[in-house]
Formats: structure tokens, C-alpha cells, sequence
């Protein structure tokens, strides 16, 4: 059974660039497209990319010109790299196969 | 870009049937939107329910339903238990692979 897990820091300081992993276990990576979602805490869930397994992404327009987002079919992972930071970058983010394998989340803070 | 709406809150009674609908900024809902839904528990990662507007996973309970009706999509709860007290969240693709969710709803099973 597919699995994913995300890794990260946990704290990232304001304006410097938030990189987040994403490995996929007990499955392929090489089928489906892959995407990363984020909830500010006591909020709800927000879009902000996804990538199909060859490679092609999409982004949330509104955070299209921070947001990155890359694959390594090889390692079994994908990728999110998020730009000048802000305290409004803080939530837990996760990573998805489509939309119905999820990981457990982790925890990204931007202190203000 | 779209905005995709939800109602709030909602309660239903043990044993009743509750109904959550998702509304898109731009017009009807349709199957081109490929409407999700998911549950998610307090304190836990949302758990996929629906999919292409009625399709359920292997783990979603027959007790959740997905349809389209009136323009929106429509998940349905029937004969609901203490345990389905959460967040639900409907999902909708548009053109250029963009997704958007909705605000999400809270459901409480009182």
C-alpha cells in the first residue's frame, strides 16, 4: 500500500526558503501526478501544487511566483520549494498521490 | 481564480442524514470538475471520502454518497454515527490543472 511521508524543517526564518520532501514508499511513483497542500492552523486547506510523474507542474496562482515544485522518479520523492517566506507561510503541509493518498503532514513555522 | 463555497456548520442526530454541498464562483459544478470530498478528524490528515463526483474509495462507508444537483455537488450522509463528528472539504479541478477546495464544513452529530 502506498504511503507518504513529508520531511522539512519545522522552522523557517521570514524570507528565506521553505523546501519540503515527500517520499513515497510501498508503491510507484512513476504513474499519477503528485501534489502538496497546506492548512494554517485553525484553517482550511489550500492547493498549492502539483506535479504529474513526467515532470509537468501546476501551481496555486497566488502563489505561483514563489511556489516550485520538482520530482525525482529514482528516489521515489518530489519536491516543494516555497520562497520569501512569510508568518502566513505558517501551516501544515502535505503532500497527496492525486488527491486520495495523503501524508500525515508536518508542521512548517515562520516566526513573525 | 474560482472561489468554492461550503456551508459552515452543520448538525445532524445520530442515525439522520445530513447534506453538504460545494459551490463553484464561476457557474454550475459539473463532472468536468471532477468533485472531491474529504473527511478530516481533529488533529489528523483529511482521508479522501469521494471522487469524480460519486465515486467511492475502498475505505469510504456506504453510509457517504456523492451526486451533482441544483449546480452544486451534493455529499449526502445517511445514518450518521458520533464518529463522523469533522471537517469535511469538497475539492474542485478547473482548466489548466488548477484545483481549488472549499472552505470546508463542519458537521456535529448531536
Amino acid at each position: 500500500q502506498v504511503q507518504l511521508q513529508e520531511s522539512g524543517p519545522g522552522l523557517v526564518k521570514p524570507s528565506e526558503i521553505l523546501a519540503l520532501i515527500c517520499t513515497v514508499s510501498g508503491g510507484s511513483i512513476d504513474s499519477d501526478y503528485w501534489s502538496w497542500i497546506r492548512q494554517p492552523p485553525g484553517k482550511g486547506l489550500e492547493w498549492i501544487a502539483s506535479i504529474s510523474y513526467t515532470g509537468i507542474p501546476n501551481h496555486n496562482p497566488s502563489l505561483k511566483s514563489r511556489v516550485s515544485i520538482a520530482v525525482d522518479r529514482m528516489k521515489k520523492q518530489f519536491f516543494l520549494y516555497l520562497t520569501s517566506v512569510t508568518a502566513a507561510d505558517t501551516a501544515v503541509y502535505y503532500c497527496a498521490r492525486k488527491f486520495d493518498i495523503w501524508g500525515r503532514g508536518t508542521l512548517v513555522t515562520v516566526p513573525s | 481564480q474560482a472561489v468554492v463555497s461550503q456551508e459552515a456548520s452543520l448538525t445532524v442526530s445520530p442515525g439522520g442524514t445530513v447534506t453538504l454541498t460545494c459551490e463553484s464562483s464561476t457557474g454550475a459544478v459539473t463532472g468536468g470538475h471532477y468533485p472531491y470530498w474529504f473527511q478530516q478528524q481533529p488533529g489528523h490528515a483529511p482521508r479522501a471520502l469521494i471522487y469524480d463526483i460519486s465515486n467511492r474509495h475502498s475505505w469510504t462507508p456506504a453510509r457517504f454518497s456523492g451526486s451533482l444537483l441544483g449546480g452544486k455537488a451534493v455529499l449526502t450522509l445517511s445514518g450518521a454515527l458520533p464518529e463522523d463528528e469533522a471537517d469535511y472539504y469538497c475539492l474542485l479541478s478547473y482548466s489548466a490543472g488548477q484545483f481549488v477546495f472549499g472552505g470546508g464544513t463542519k458537521v456535529t452529530v448531536l
